[in-house]
């Protein structure tokens, strides 16, 4: 079956940095994306990796490791704005995105 | 960027009536848009893959009777909640693919309550 794993809950402090991780399982892979959604709204893109390494855009990264089914995405110099959940979601071979359940990230000032 | 228009934002209906829901995509021709469904703190839940000019294709659970999907043209797919009871009440959320490299683009989403 098609799995993505990433932690429910996590909670950072205003200015620090977070890494969210998130492992996969899919029947083949076009990419990965990260979607940001604060509560009652929806998802807004904010990262694909298709190839290995970091992407690095702002105050966002997102690395992948395709060899590892692994991927991350490292918030720095947190706000609180940030307080949302961050979707994990893979594009199998069948150019369907395969969903993670989300992280809720808190932050504390 | 691509971008991807849905009304009404929020709905309010009795039991028992039917909610039609709009997405469009704005800039771009969307030959697939899919429509999610999201209830409080959970993921999103795939629905069904509404492809133009054809039937759409639900998932498994997903009553193809009640949410009827039509998607006419290649800027606008509706979703109409049939018969809507209380346990429909739930945020639905449209996307479609303008550009693979940068997934879906999602639409602002229309919060359901039925009364």
């Amino acid at each position: 079956g098609q799995n993505i794993d990433q932690p429910t809950e996590m909670t950072a402090t205003e200015g620090a940095i977070v890494q969210i991780n998130c492992t996969y399982q899919t029947s083949g892979f076009n990419g990965l994306f990260w979607y940001q959604q604060h509560a009652g709204e929806a998802p807004t893109f904010l990262s694909y990796n298709v190839l290995d390494g970091l992407e690095e855009k702002g105050r966002f990264s997102s690395f992948l490791s395709r060899s590892k089914g692994y991927s991350y995405l490292l918030l720095k110099e947190l706000q609180m704005k940030d307080s949302a959940s961050y979707l994990c979601a893979v594009m199998d071979s069948n150019y369907q995105l395969i969903w993670g359940a989300g992280t809720k990230l808190i932050i504390k000032p | 960027g691509a971008v991807v228009s849905q009304h009404p934002s929020w709905v309010i209906c009795k039991s028992g009536t039917s909610v039609k829901i709009e997405c469009r995509s704005l800039d771009f021709q969307a030959t697939t848009m899919f429509w999610y469904r999201q209830f409080p703190k959970q993921s999103l839940m795939l629905m069904a893959t509404s492809n133009e000019g054809s039937k759409a294709t639900y998932e498994q659970g997903v009553e193809k009777d009640k949410f009827l999907i039509n998607h006419a043209s290649l800027t606008l797919s509706t979703l109409t909640v049939t018969s809507a009871h209380p346990e429909d009440s739930s945020f639905y959320i449209c996307s479609a693919s303008g550009n693979r490299d940068y997934g879906y683009t999602f639409g602002s989403g229309t919060r359901l309550t039925v009364v």
